[in-house]
């Protein structure tokens, strides 16, 4: 299996922030990353798809870039709907994989 | 716009099979090449991507899971559905079903059901 590791596993942060999530694969999975949030009680929210597309009705705030074993998730400026667990996952081979979370608090 | 409504049990016995059934509304399981897929998160841990079926090519499952997991897409009642057998408590999360579509890609999600394995 392709193991998905993400960091931090968490991070505090302020309404305004520039906040940047990694993810790296234990073997290139090429453009294959998506990216979800995550609310308690919720289901997961897809984001960003292919590595960077970002998905319809998503805020532009949200930015994804990287290829073959690292990848970026970048929110340009936090806002407070934006703490959450995001999750990376790779689309590249079967089973397909998550990594365990970033969860983004309030500083 | 795609719902998905997930049904089943909350609470199973150790030994038993969980049947959860996923029912789509505002599209049909039948179009499209999609990927309708199963995905679970224990209590305090990690996404787990369970498998997918799927009407135009062939399902997959995760070898984790073995041989104890069942998907099948019920095109008659726009429904999908996941059978796991022989349940320990090791199988305690909430289930989620989803849409797959090209690379891996989970773009509509139902709302997510706890299922408890207990006696």
């Amino acid at each position: 299996d392709i193991q998905m590791s993400q960091s931090p596993s968490s991070l505090s942060a302020s309404v305004g922030d520039r906040v940047t999530i990694t993810c790296r694969a234990s073997q290139s999975i090429n453009n294959y990353l998506n990216w979800y949030q995550k609310k308690p009680g919720k289901a997961p929210q897809l984001l960003i798809y292919g590595a960077f597309t970002l998905q319809g009705g998503v805020p532009s705030r949200f930015s994804g870039s990287g290829s073959g074993t690292d990848f970026t998730l970048t929110i340009s400026s936090l806002q407070p709907e934006d703490f959450a667990t995001y999750y990376c996952q790779q689309g590249h081979s079967f089973p397909y994989t998550f990594g365990l979370g970033t969860k983004v608090e309030i500083k | 716009q795609l719902h998905l409504q997930q049904s089943g049990p909350g609470l199973v016995k150790p030994s038993q099979t969980l049947s959860l059934t996923c029912t789509v509304s505002g599209g049909s399981v039948s179009s499209g090449t999609f990927f309708w897929t199963w995905i679970r998160q224990p209590a305090g841990k990690g996404l787990e991507w369970i498998g997918h079926e799927s009407t135009t090519v062939n399902s997959n499952h995760n070898p984790s899971l073995k041989s104890r997991v069942s998907i099948s897409v019920d095109a008659s009642k726009n429904q999908f559905s996941l059978s796991l057998k022989s349940l320990t408590a090791a199988d305690t999360a909430v289930y989620y079903c989803a849409r797959g579509e090209y690379g891996g890609v989970l773009d509509y999600w139902g709302q997510g059901i706890l299922v408890t394995v207990s006696s």
